[in-house]
């Protein structure tokens, strides 16, 4: 089994100011590990995925991540946010390889809030 | 489509009231999932079809709810006698490939609050 633990439910920054967003998971598997975003009553959009590779992965939006193995973390950046980055924001987690089954394990979720 | 609809955006339910859920998901895609979303929480997994075929419900919480695919496109997602816990947003996706570990593309989701 899998779980993501988000480390802060609430984001509070100033616009252009960096913001890191922290994610740490645990599987007895290798997992592949995602960053969702949900803007008020609209579902998940996809910011980012690592699959394999390097691990610094960069997404849309200016938004980037890196993968940490040994900590098992997958904390997501950015370096200078914006009033429209505002948003709930969710890590998650699915088991990689053909046997391991097809669902997502999301964290709780940051509320990201950039003010003025 | 141009992507994932679920109707109704909004549902209001007596406690006790069946209700059904539904998906569009984007023409094609072979995978299409159902999430339960309850207020200030992450999504959580309920089922997942394969085209037609269910291959996973375990997180379906109770026998009162049920999901089906019938033609491979447009899934429901019935819940019987409804509580009030389950009052959430039950969201949809859908993936063009088997495994999730391609992009998955998530409805809007449908707002339910059983009174």
């Amino acid at each position: 089994a899998q779980s993501v633990t988000q480390l802060d439910s609430q984001v509070p920054v100033f616009e252009e100011a960096p913001v890191e967003l922290r994610c740490n998971y645990s599987s007895s598997v290798s997992v592949y590990l995602f960053w969702y975003v949900q803007y008020p009553n609209q579902g998940l959009q996809l910011l980012l995925k690592y699959l394999s590779g390097s691990t610094l992965v960069k997404g849309i939006n200016g938004f980037e991540a890196e993968f940490n193995k040994s900590q098992t973390s997958f904390h997501l950046r950015k370096p200078s946010v914006h009033i429209s980055d505002t948003a709930e924001y969710f890590c998650a987690v699915i088991p990689n390889g053909e046997t391991s089954g097809s669902r997502l394990t999301f964290g709780e979720g940051t509320q990201l809030t950039v003010n003025p | 489509g141009a992507g994932v609809s679920q109707s109704p955006r909004y549902k209001v339910a007596k406690r006790g009231q069946d209700v059904a859920l539904r998906c569009d998901p984007i023409s094609g895609h072979v995978s299409l999932f159902w999430y339960q979303q309850a207020l200030g929480q992450g999504p959580e997994f309920l089922t997942y079809f394969q085209n037609e075929a269910q291959l996973d419900k375990s997180g379906l919480p109770s026998d009162r709810f049920f999901a089906e695919r019938p033609e491979g496109s447009v899934s429901t997602l019935k819940i019987q006698r409804t509580q009030q816990e389950d009052s959430a947003v039950y969201l949809c996706a859908s993936s063009l490939r088997r495994l999730m570990n391609t992009e998955a593309f998530f409805g809007q989701g449908t707002r339910l609050t059983v009174v």
